[in-house]
């Protein structure tokens, strides 16, 4: 397994685009996250799943944001109508289900977004 | 709200040195906290872990202490190397936190030199 992969790793939209990213978790990993990190700051906290359900939503996801798993596989964070303040690394978490294990999260190497 | 604080932005230290990275937490909900590594054009990596039950976690050249009164932990590198040049984030959860959901501090850019 070659560990959480995320597509793009670069994207550079113009204010008011949607965009759509993918993260692709280790495959026997049930949970997913999502975080996103800003100019000198750690990683926030989007949302997460549990195989297909989203099961908590960050205050930070507003209404133009959207996440699926469909499958309880890979998982795709869309931003409509992007605005400048969206610009950030958008990072895909994902870790098995059980015990401290949950805590223990892989990282994607993220995707970069830039509104223009 | 930063529930999380790593104060120091910054640290430089000699190649065989020890590296002491601090963090602070305001949440006396938290009682798992982790230690990630940051290469740039990477994600994070998660590097050591320790619950609250423990007061210490060691791991090859890598220590976390944990002082809960003080809600205070600190990772400890012996020796250090150039190689462990990266951004090191702390990050905590527990009880009350969406399960698994970690909040992380803003990180220190930790440069070892020869």
């Amino acid at each position: 397994d070659t560990g959480v992969s995320q597509d793009p790793r670069h994207k550079i939209t113009k204010r008011g685009q949607n965009v759509t990213f993918r993260c692709d978790p280790i495959s026997e990993h049930n949970r997913l996250y999502w975080y996103r990190q800003t100019l000198g700051q750690g990683p926030e906290f989007l949302t997460y799943f549990q195989n297909e359900a989203q099961l908590e939503k960050s205050r930070l996801l507003s209404d133009r944001f959207s996440a699926e798993r469909p499958k309880g596989s890979f998982s795709t964070l869309e931003i409509q109508r992007t605005e400048q303040g969206d610009s950030a690394m958008y990072l895909c978490a994902s870790s098995l289900g059980a015990g401290t294990s949950v805590y223990e999260q892989y990282f994607g190497p993220g995707t970069r977004l830039t509104v223009t | 709200d930063q529930q999380v604080k790593q104060n120091s932005p910054s640290l430089s230290v000699q190649e065989g040195r020890i590296s002491i990275l601090n963090c602070d937490y305001t949440n006396s909900m938290f009682d798992y906290f982790l230690w990630y590594k940051k290469y740039p054009a990477e994600g994070p990596t998660f590097l050591i872990s320790i619950s609250s039950i423990k007061d210490k976690n060691e791991d090859g050249r890598f220590t976390v202490f944990l002082n809960k009164s003080a809600k205070h932990l600190s990772l400890h590198i012996v020796p250090s190397q150039p190689g462990d040049s990266a951004v090191y984030f702390c990050a905590a959860t527990g009880r009350g936190s969406t399960l698994g959901r970690l909040y992380f501090g803003r990180g220190t850019q930790l440069t070892v030199w020869p």
